[in-house]
């Protein structure tokens, strides 16, 4: 398996611009995970599904963000508008979550730069 | 609330030496407990998974213990090398959800 694939791996953006961040998961994997890393803050979860449900959002951050998961191979995270302050480094992992074994996968991430 | 914590937030250390990574977590009630490496500009890979049933795994010169009733675990790094120079992070799994709560982690520098 190709692991968990990100994509754009950079991205510059004006502000005001809308920003889609993608990504694959791992095949099989029932649960996927986005992160935002900064040096202020670290790891934060953003939101997270199981079975391509959102189960958990409360850590996205403003109604700017956006997330949705419409089928068990893709996922997008949305900014709209993006400002400055969400420039950080999007991470997304995915685990199988059947039981409680599972251990995560990230991907390579997304470095968001919004000047 | 779960907290992660870590300590030291950074260490540097002459090549060769042993040394040990410290994780402390605030509620015990964890799945499992892992630990990740982090490379700059890179993402994240994992080391080591410890459940919450066992005491510790091992892998190379890695050794991860697990006390969950105290709210640790350590991370010990044998015969440390200059590729080792990276930040180090553990994240809890929380009982009766589906995530990880990361630490803040250690950022180790191995001196060649």
């Amino acid at each position: 398996d190709a692991g968990v694939i990100q994509s754009p791996r950079h991205e510059v953006t004006e502000m005001g611009q809308e920003v889609t961040l993608r990504c694959k998961p791992i095949s099989g994997h029932n649960s996927l995970f986005w992160y935002r890393q900064t040096m202020m803050r670290g790891l934060e979860l953003l939101i997270y599904f199981n079975n391509n449900v959102p189960i958990d959002d409360s850590g996205m951050p403003e109604d700017r963000f956006s997330a949705k998961m419409p089928n068990a191979s893709f996922s997008t995270l949305k900014i709209q508008p993006s400002e400055p302050r969400d420039s950080a480094v999007y991470f997304c992992a995915s685990s199988e979550t059947t039981g409680t074994s599972g251990g995560y996968t990230f991907g390579s991430g997304t470095r968001l730069t919004v000047v | 609330k779960q907290e992660v914590t870590q300590i030291p937030a950074a260490l540097s250390v002459p090549e060769g030496e042993n040394l040990v990574l410290n994780c402390s977590f605030t509620d015990s009630a964890i799945y499992n407990l892992q630990w990740f490496r982090q490379d700059p500009g890179k993402g994240l890979t994992s080391l080591l998974l410890i459940q919450s049933s066992q005491r510790e795994q091992t892998s190379g010169r890695l050794n991860a213990s697990l006390d969950k009733s105290s709210g640790r675990s350590t991370l010990y790094i044998a015969a440390s090398q200059p590729g080792d120079s990276a930040t180090y992070l553990c994240a809890v799994w929380v009982s009766g959800t589906y995530k990880y709560i990361f630490g803040t982690g250690t950022r180790l520098k191995v001196l060649a």
